[in-house]
């Protein structure tokens, strides 16, 4: 079972680069990490997806370590519009019965001007 | 292309009642998953189902309870409700490859009083 594990809270200023790290020490062979972004009472969005070494997209890039037990997720420059909640998630699509999803509580990052 | 479609947004129901909710998942998505988010306990999985099969459970009662129809669209449905219930509930589709990619919808406020 990966469990995850991330920082409670975050402050940052616009601007800046924020990363947040999340460790996943039982990570298994199969699994992807894949980083969620929640603003309050909506549901959470997918922000980006990886398995290892490096993935960006447009938003924000993943780091992921050669022994995948952690990953961050970086966000260059972020405005007032990232504050946010942020997960991570780790497992397989199509595990079944076999792995409950678990998000965890989440990194409430907010970002002062 | 549209999005995940929760219905209804907004649910106030009374004790003992039941109450059923519906998600209309992104076109092509066979796997549809359920989540409850409170305060307290964060987001929680309920299940899973993928082509009309329930494929993965959470820890929940048998009041809670969910199908999937040959389209894809998904109901869950919670019995004798309890004011413990209330929670923002998410369902999320995703394409069931790689990681848990999800898309999810905007939820369901249910209110039980």
């Amino acid at each position: 079972l990966a469990k995850t594990t991330q920082p409670i809270s975050m402050d940052s200023y616009e601007g800046q680069e924020v990363n947040i790290t999340c460790s996943h020490n039982n990570i298994a062979t199969n699994d992807y990490i894949t980083w969620y972004q929640q603003f309050p009472s909506q549901g959470p969005r997918f922000i980006i997806q990886g398995y290892k070494t490096k993935v960006t997209n447009e938003v924000a890039s993943l780091f992921i370590p050669a022994d995948r037990k952690s990953s961050t997720l970086s966000l260059p420059r972020v405005s007032l519009s990232d504050t946010a909640v942020y997960y991570c998630l780790v497992g397989a699509a199509a595990s079944g019965g076999s792995y409950i999803p678990t998000f965890g509580r989440g990194t409430s990052l907010i970002v002062h001007p | 292309k549209a999005g995940v479609t929760q219905t209804p947004r907004y649910l106030i129901k009374t004790r003992g009642q039941q109450v059923t909710l519906s998600c209309s998942p992104i076109s092509g998505h066979r796997s549809v998953s359920w989540y409850q988010q409170t305060p307290g306990q964060g987001l929680q999985f309920l299940f899973e189902y993928f082509s009309e099969t329930q494929r993965n459970k959470g820890n929940f009662p048998g009041r809670f309870s969910g199908r999937q129809f040959s389209n894809s669209r998904s109901e869950m449905n919670v019995s004798t409700l309890e004011l413990g219930d209330s929670a923002l509930y998410l369902c999320a589709s995703s394409s069931d490859t790689g990681g848990f990619g999800y898309t999810f919808g905007s939820g369901t406020r249910l209110t039980v009083v």
